[in-house]
């Protein structure tokens, strides 16, 4: 069964903390792609990074940053020096060999100025 | 413009009322999805497509049908609406294996149904 795990429901940081959103995976595949989306409060759901299970390379985007961990199945998402624009439901995904994706529940962040 | 376009953006039905959600894309992606986004629930899959002549119940696809008129087009039907339907609706397109299925959204339809 193929299933995302996001334990966090609601964080909540000051401005210019760090923080990090935790995602767990759990899949049987050998490939499959890992992915997570922003959705702010005006409702779209932007896409922010996609890693494949053989790239565990850490990866880094501005404040942005990824810790892909396939020991642990997991995939956590942080942001530096947080900013009230961060604020937003953030989904970690798994892409199943169907094509499909499956989502976490979701975390909301509250970045407070 | 939107690379995948949603109509219309918000609509309010009744009960039993037909409801047809249109999804257009310009990104030139052979796979098309709808998802229903519910508080509390996360995204779930309704229906995929993975060209014009291949159509696939997701999981919640009970209430729900789809055409795929197109390639760049992809409509989700409600034929009888009921309230437990009010949510927001999600188009999303992938290009298939070679470009890492990345899935991109649309931005979204809310539908109330009263």
């Amino acid at each position: 069964a193929q299933k995302v795990t996001q334990a966090q429901t609601e964080i909540s940081v000051v401005e210019k903390e760090d923080v990090t959103l935790d995602c767990v995976y759990e899949t049987r595949d050998t490939t499959y792609y890992l992915f997570w989306y922003k959705q702010p409060p005006s409702g779209e759901l932007v896409f922010l990074i996609r890693r494949n299970s053989f790239d565990e390379q850490n990866e880094i985007s501005g404040r942005y940053s990824w810790n892909f961990q396939k020991s642990t199945s997991s995939f956590n998402f942080t942001i530096t020096a947080s900013q009230v624009v961060d604020s937003a439901v953030y989904f970690c995904a798994l892409r199943s060999n169907t094509g499909k994706l499956i989502f976490g529940q979701g975390t909301t962040l509250q970045v407070k100025p | 413009d939107a690379d995948v376009t949603q109509t219309p953006r918000n609509r309010i039905t009744k009960t039993g009322k037909r409801i047809m959600l249109e999804c257009s894309q310009t990104k030139g992606h052979d796979r098309m999805y709808w998802y229903r986004q519910d508080p509390g629930l996360g995204l779930r899959l309704i229906y995929y497509s993975f060209d014009v002549k291949d159509i696939n119940k997701g999981e919640i696809s009970d209430g729900y049908s789809v055409s795929r008129q197109a390639q760049a087009k992809f409509s989700l039907s409600l034929e009888s609406a009921i309230p437990n339907q009010t949510a927001l609706y999600f188009c999303a397109t992938s290009a298939g294996e070679q470009a890492g299925n990345t899935i991109y959204f649309g931005e979204g339809s809310w539908l109330t149904v009263v």
